[in-house]
């Protein structure tokens, strides 16, 4: 079946610790993307990659930082600058101006 | 800043009611809009998605969207209290950016 898969479902994070999750799709999308999403509120855009070994700088960067060596592969590191990293965090993927695909996220809190 | 905005809520109808979801847009160079539900703790689910003026129906759903007047909205005929979600209105900003509403909550009384 073709989707996203996003790992760990859940994440602690000690202070002071950097931590990756884990972005993985087979929809053969060229585009993806990373949000943040509080509680109660709507999702805002950390990164997004158009295309392999390229990505963007969405609304939220600071204290995250992102990779794409592969097509399928979009993985988030959430590093020790990032003081408030208590959220529940989205994956998507897309082709140009077609809906967004999400996987099932991935909720960080702190130790 | 180009924004998408929405009601928060909560919106209550009664079971079996028309539900009417509202969503404005800042960017005239929109051209894709998007409804997404999401149950609370999970992830957003594709509902519809509109490219054109006008209405597209499938199902119990009905999107539309007036460019003229920057305004995006979701009918949901029929409701069920398993329509009881959050749902989200999106726009693609230029080629490959999406901004999202904060989300109208929607509550179906049985």
């Amino acid at each position: 079946d073709g989707g996203i898969t996003q790992s760990p479902k859940y994440l602690f994070r000690k202070e002071g610790q950097n931590v990756t999750l884990s972005c993985e799709q087979n929809l053969n999308h060229d585009a993806m993307y990373w949000y943040r999403q509080d509680p109660g509120q709507g999702l805002r855009l950390i990164y997004y990659s158009q295309i392999v070994n390229d990505f963007q700088k969405g609304d939220i960067a600071e204290g995250y930082s992102v990779s794409r060596e592969k097509k399928e592969s979009f993985p988030l590191t959430v590093t020790s600058a990032q003081k408030n990293p208590t959220a529940f965090y989205l994956c998507a993927s897309s082709w140009v101006t077609q809906p967004q695909h999400f996987g099932d996220g991935t909720r960080l809190s702190i130790l | 800043q180009k924004e998408v905005e929405q009601n928060s809520g909560p919106l209550s109808v009664p079971e079996g009611a028309i539900a009417s979801l509202n969503c404005t847009y800042s960017d005239r160079g929109s051209q894709s809009f998007f409804w997404y539900r999401q149950y609370s703790g999970k992830s957003p689910e594709l509902i519809m998605f509109i490219y054109s003026n006008g209405d597209k129906e499938d199902g119990r759903f009905t999107a539309q969207l007036n460019k003229a007047s920057q305004y995006v909205s979701l009918l949901i005929r029929d409701s069920q209290p398993s329509d009881s979600a959050t749902y989200l209105c999106a726009g693609t900003s230029g080629t490959y950016k999406y901004i999202f509403g904060t989300g109208t909550r929607l509550k179906v009384l049985a």
